[in-house]
């Protein structure tokens, strides 16, 4: 079964440690994405790679960072620099780069800093 | 600035029928997509506008009106597996993809 995998589905970590969560694909997708989604508010991106070994930052990157070196790993790192790290984060795949195609979602993972 | 709305949340009766609107104000135009998602889950595609008019998939239908900034979602024979939250997003002309805060809808027996 082709899909998408996110794990943890829940994370807890301390204030000021840096935290990796996963996302791993076997869609054949060139696209992924990461977007953030906290009560109340829509899915706002992080980051999204339309290639292997490149990546762009999306309207809130500040405090993240990310690696793009398997076509089906896209890893996001929740750095210590972050002020409000809690969120529900979500990972997403597309067969083209462009956001006309529908992206296909990962089942999250939500992450508890206190 | 870019702008979605979307009712916060509706509350409507199983067996019946809702519609849930979506405008925007977008700097261009290039597709909008409905997606739903159940609590704590990721979101699921329903359907994709790019045309005016509507798009009817089984139970669900889609509406675009390009001219009115305007879309709508329409779910019929409603079930209470309908209850969840549904997410308008729309492409702009940079082809950047801006998501809506989502319509929590909640069905009643």
């Amino acid at each position: 079964d082709g899909g998408i995998t996110q794990s943890p589905k829940y994370l807890f970590r301390k204030e000021g440690q840096n935290v990796t969560l996963s996302c791993e694909q076997n869609l054949n997708h060139d696209a992924m994405y990461w977007y953030r989604q906290d009560p109340g508010q829509g899915l706002r991106l992080i980051y999204y790679s339309q290639i292997v070994n490149d990546f762009q930052k999306g309207d809130i990157a500040e405090g993240y960072s990310v690696s793009r070196e398997k076509k089906e790993s896209f890893p996001l790192t929740v750095t210590s620099a972050q002020k409000n790290p809690t969120a529900f984060y979500l990972c997403a795949s597309s067969e083209e780069g462009g956001p006309s195609y529908e992206q296909y979602f990962g089942p999250g993972t939500r992450l508890t800093v206190t | 600035g870019q702008n979605i709305d979307q009712p916060t949340e509706m509350t409507a009766t199983e067996g019946a029928i809702v519609q849930i609107n979506c405008t925007y104000q977008t700097s261009g135009f290039n597709g909008l997509f409905w997606y739903q998602q159940h609590a704590g889950e990721a979101p699921t595609f329903l359907s994709y506008n790019v045309l005016d008019g509507l798009e009817e998939k089984g139970r669900f239908s889609s509406f675009l009106s390009r001219s009115k900034g305007y879309s709508y979602l329409l779910l019929k024979e409603l079930q209470m597996k309908d209850s969840a939250s549904y997410l308008c997003a729309v492409i702009d002309s940079n082809y950047q993809l801006i998501w809506g805060a989502g319509t929590k809808l909640i069905i009643k027996p």
